[in-house]
């Protein structure tokens, strides 16, 4: 069973750059696609954006200016930087894998709360 | 993008009774290739991550409970839960995986009477 689990600062600074990595354990990275997914408190889910295990990525461009993401298949692990942050970033961000049928997030992580704020 | 917009954007239903979720694509999410529609339904309980229901836009995952069924194809889709249980309430979301970028409905949710 695939499990993903993220990590990383609850609390970051105006302007400053939001760091979140997501563990995957139960199974091999290769040759998934892994996505960033967040839902503002009380609100919807927004697609961030996406990286296969090769390394290639795709970004949504409303973020896309500030986003960077990578990947470590060596640790089994990937991960998201987004700078310039605001309060309008302030969310739970979930990490997913899409599934070798057609790309459905088929598994999630828990979710952790970044909070942006002084 | 492919603006996804679910209707309604909430719903109570007696237990027992059917639940009906529309969920309207911009634009077709049919791939020519395959003839698939991609679009998938996920149910999402308070302090939980979404979990997948339906993909295809009719096939339900491993272990889901035979009252959800989706259906539609192209732009139209529906998700119904007949014989609406307790453990049914949440909010349901629709998603394309057409392309990216990938976009979610709205949202509905679903109260118990």
């Amino acid at each position: 069973q695939v499990q993903l689990q993220e990590s990383g600062p609850g609390l970051v600074k105006p302007s400053g750059t939001l760091s979140l990595t997501c563990a995957v354990s139960g199974g091999s990275m290769s040759p998934c696609f892994w996505s960033w997914i967040r839902q503002p408190p009380g609100k919807g889910l927004e697609w961030i954006g996406y990286i296969h295990y090769s390394g290639s990525t795709d970004y949504n461009p409303s973020l896309k200016s500030r986003l960077t993401m990578s990947i470590d298949t060596s640790k089994n692990q990937f991960s998201l930087n987004l700078s310039s942050v605001t309060a309008a970033d302030t969310a739970i961000y979930y990490c997913a894998r899409h599934s070798l049928r057609g790309g459905e997030f088929d598994y999630w992580g828990q979710g952790t709360l970044v909070t942006v704020s002084s | 993008d492919i603006v996804m917009t679910q209707s309604p954007d909430s719903l109570t239903v007696s237990p027992g009774e059917r639940a009906t979720i529309n969920c309207k694509s911009s634009q077709s999410v049919i791939y020519r290739s395959n003839k698939k529609n991609y679009l998938a339904w996920y149910q999402q309980k308070p302090g939980q991550p979404p979990k997948l229901l339906i993909y295809w836009a009719s096939t339900r995952e491993s272990g889901v409970p035979d009252r959800f069924s989706g259906s539609g194809s192209g732009t139209d889709f529906t998700l119904t839960i007949s014989d609406l249980q307790a453990e049914d309430v949440a909010v349901y979301y629709c998603q394309q995986y057409y392309n990216t970028p990938r976009t979610f409905g709205q949202g509905t949710k679903v109260e118990i009477k």
